[in-house]
Parts: C-alpha cells; sequence; structure tokens
C-alpha cells in the first residue's frame, strides 16, 4: 500500500530564506508526483507536476525534484516570501489507478 | 478558460440528514475526481467518473455515491451523515483520452460540509 509523508509538518521562516520541503513514498512505482498549494480552507493549486521520467521541474522561484528509487521528492523554494505562507503537498499518481494519494502536508509560514 | 468551480461553498447538516455537493468540471474536460479532506490531513480519494461512468473508488462505503452528466459536471451524494463526515470536499477535472490517463488533475475550491 503507498504511503506518502511530508516532513517538516510546519516551518516558520524569515522571509528571503531558501528553503526545501520534502516528501517521501513508499513505493517507487509511480507514474507521476505532484505538489500543490493549498491556502486555508481552499482548494488545491497545482505547482509542478513531474513524470516518472524526469528528475526535475521547475517553474519560476520553485524547483521540485524526484528520485524515484529512493521514493524522495523536494520542493525547493528561492527567496521565500510572506505570499509563499501556505499549506504545500505532495501527491503521487500510482500505476493502474488514476488517483492521487496525498501527503498530509507541510504548513509553512514565511515573515517579514 | 472557465476552472473548476463547486457548489455549494459551505453547507450545514444534521446527522442522518442528506447531502448533494454539485462540481462543473473546467472546459473540455471529461473527467471528474472526488476528494474528502478532513481537517489536518491531505485529500483522501472517493472516486472518479469518466464518461459519466464510475471508474475508480477509495475507500467509502455505498452511502457515498456520484453521478456525471453529459456535460461532465458532477454529483457527490451522501446518505445518512456522520459527525465524521465533516470535510473539506474537492472536485479535480481533467482531459482523459481514456479511462486511465495520469493526467494533470485541477482543483476546485470545495466545498466546506459541517454535519452537527
Amino acid at each position: 500500500k503507498q504511503e506518502v509523508t511530508q516532513i517538516p509538518a510546519a516551518l516558520s521562516v524569515p522571509e528571503g530564506e531558501n528553503l526545501v520541503l520534502n516528501c517521501s513514498f513508499t513505493d517507487s512505482a509511480i507514474y507521476n508526483l505532484q505538489w500543490f498549494r493549498q491556502d486555508p480552507g481552499k482548494g488545491l493549486t497545482s505547482l509542478l507536476l513531474i513524470q516518472s521520467s524526469q528528475r526535475e521541474q521547475t517553474s519560476g522561484r520553485l524547483n521540485a525534484s524526484l528520485d524515484k528509487s529512493s521514493g524522495r521528492s523536494t520542493l525547493y523554494i528561492a527567496a521565500s516570501q510572506p505570499g509563499d505562507s501556505a499549506t504545500y503537498l505532495c501527491a503521487v499518481r500510482i500505476y493502474n489507478t488514476d488517483k492521487l494519494i496525498f501527503g498530509t502536508g507541510t504548513r509553512l509560514q514565511v515573515f517579514p | 478558460e472557465t476552472g473548476v468551480t463547486q457548489s455549494p461553498t459551505h453547507l450545514i447538516k444534521t446527522r442522518g440528514q442528506q447531502v448533494t455537493l454539485r462540481c462543473s468540471s473546467q472546459s473540455g474536460h471529461n473527467t471528474v475526481s472526488w476528494y474528502q479532506q478532513a481537517l489536518g490531513q491531505g485529500p483522501q480519494f472517493i472516486f472518479q467518473y469518466y464518461r459519466e461512468e464510475e471508474n475508480g473508488r477509495g475507500n467509502f462505503p455505498p452511502r457515498f455515491s456520484g453521478l456525471q452528466f453529459p456535460n461532465y459536471s458532477s454529483e457527490l451524494n451522501v446518505n445518512a451523515l456522520e459527525l465524521d463526515d465533516s470535510a473539506l470536499y474537492l472536485c479535480a477535472s481533467s482531459s482523459s483520452p481514456g479511462p486511465l490517463s495520469y493526467n494533470e488533475q485541477f482543483f476546485g475550491p470545495g466545498t466546506r460540509l459541517t454535519v452537527l
């Protein structure tokens, strides 16, 4: 059974810091991995989608890497801003199913 | 291009009642998935609809049921509500050439259901 874990559960950093959020999964047979952002009480905004054949994806100040063999992905946020404050969720898509399996998220607070 | 929309935004029900939540998929999308997100947890997959047929189901009891309409909008119905059904219900849509496409899913803003 695929399980997704995110560490740390919460993070508080001053503005301007570069930071790394971690996501690990127990079964390496994934089709792709997706990172989302969720503001309090709101829906999910897709940030990056990495196919299993890819090593990383970049969008602006965000960079996500994927190491399928070790069951890990990291989301790197450069030069963090207060507007980055949100919960970040990773989700994997396993073969023969179209469902996303989510971690419990990392709650990020960036203070001025 | 209109994104995924859900209605209502918030809903309060009492135990034993029934509820219907609605989702309009993004333009051009033919697949809708429903997720339940309890407070402080990640979303859990309920089921998916592809071209009006159920196409996969998570570990939810039969009192959770759904429909997809010819315009690809969808409903989630929950009967005999329990306190633990209180959660944010998220709908996601995608464009799929077949029932299993692994394409990116786009989420709506969710419906917050409170069961008293």
